[in-house]
């Protein structure tokens, strides 16, 4: 069984920059992994942020950046604020098939 | 404006059945991949399955396979989950996902904002 294994948080402080990962059980992440990742708040739907490593959606905020890093996908926030404080998901691919990863929770402090 | 909206969850006995619907507007429906994705309250995101844009081919969770299936009807702009012998480790919200599929690319980016399912004696 693959696992996509996140920290399970983190903590920022206002106008920080922090980095969260993406690992995979079966070895190093590649573009050919699709990774995606996704910002949730209590009681509300996914937004997606990143997709395809390091593709932005026109929603996205600039200080949002995913890349390859170290063998793991990964998602940094630069300029951190406040509303920045959520739960982050990644997602990857494996040929027919997506795992999510557990899910970060960012507190901004 | 896109908009994907679900419905059809509710609570179920197990072993019982349930069809979910996501209604999408606002796109060419037909030409999107289509997901769905579960989250028991409190937990993380669970991939459960996808349909390409024609409704040829799907793929699933091992979690659900020979249980679920993904279908969709292009004419009504819809999307399906038709679930069998529901367990109780099957509660949980349940969202579908827009998706476009490109010859090296793989872009998550509209949710619905998702309906609940509670499998309970």
């Amino acid at each position: 069984q693959t696992v996509v294994t996140q920290e399970p948080s983190l903590t920022v402080s206002p106008g920080g920059t922090v980095t969260l990962t993406c690992a995979s059980s079966t070895g190093a992440v590649s573009s050919g992994s699709y990774p995606n990742w996704f910002q949730q708040n209590p009681g509300q739907a996914p937004r997606s942020l990143i997709y395809n490593t390091d593709n932005k959606h026109s929603w996205t905020p600039a200080r949002f950046s995913g890349s390859l890093l170290g063998g793991k996908a990964a998602l940094t926030l630069s300029g951190v604020k406040p509303e920045d404080g959520a739960e982050y998901f990644c997602l990857l691919y494996y040929g027919g098939v997506w795992v999510f990863g557990g899910g970060t929770k960012l507190t901004v402090l | 404006e896109v908009q994907l909206v679900e419905s059809g969850g509710g609570l179920v006995q197990p072993g019982g059945s349930l069809r979910l619907s996501c209604a999408a507007s606002g796109f060419t429906f037909s030409s999107y991949w289509m997901h769905w994705v579960r989250q028991v309250p409190g937990k993380g995101l669970v991939w459960v399955a996808r349909i390409d844009s024609d409704g040829t081919d799907t793929t699933y969770a091992d979690s659900v396979k020979g249980r679920f299936t993904i279908s969709r009807d292009n004419a009504k702009n819809t999307v399906f989950l038709h679930m069998n012998s529901l367990r109780v480790d099957d509660t949980a919200v349940y969202y579908c996902a827009r998706v476009t599929v490109g010859a090296s690319a793989t872009e998550f980016d509209y949710w619905g904002q998702g309906t609940l399912v509670s499998v309970s004696s």
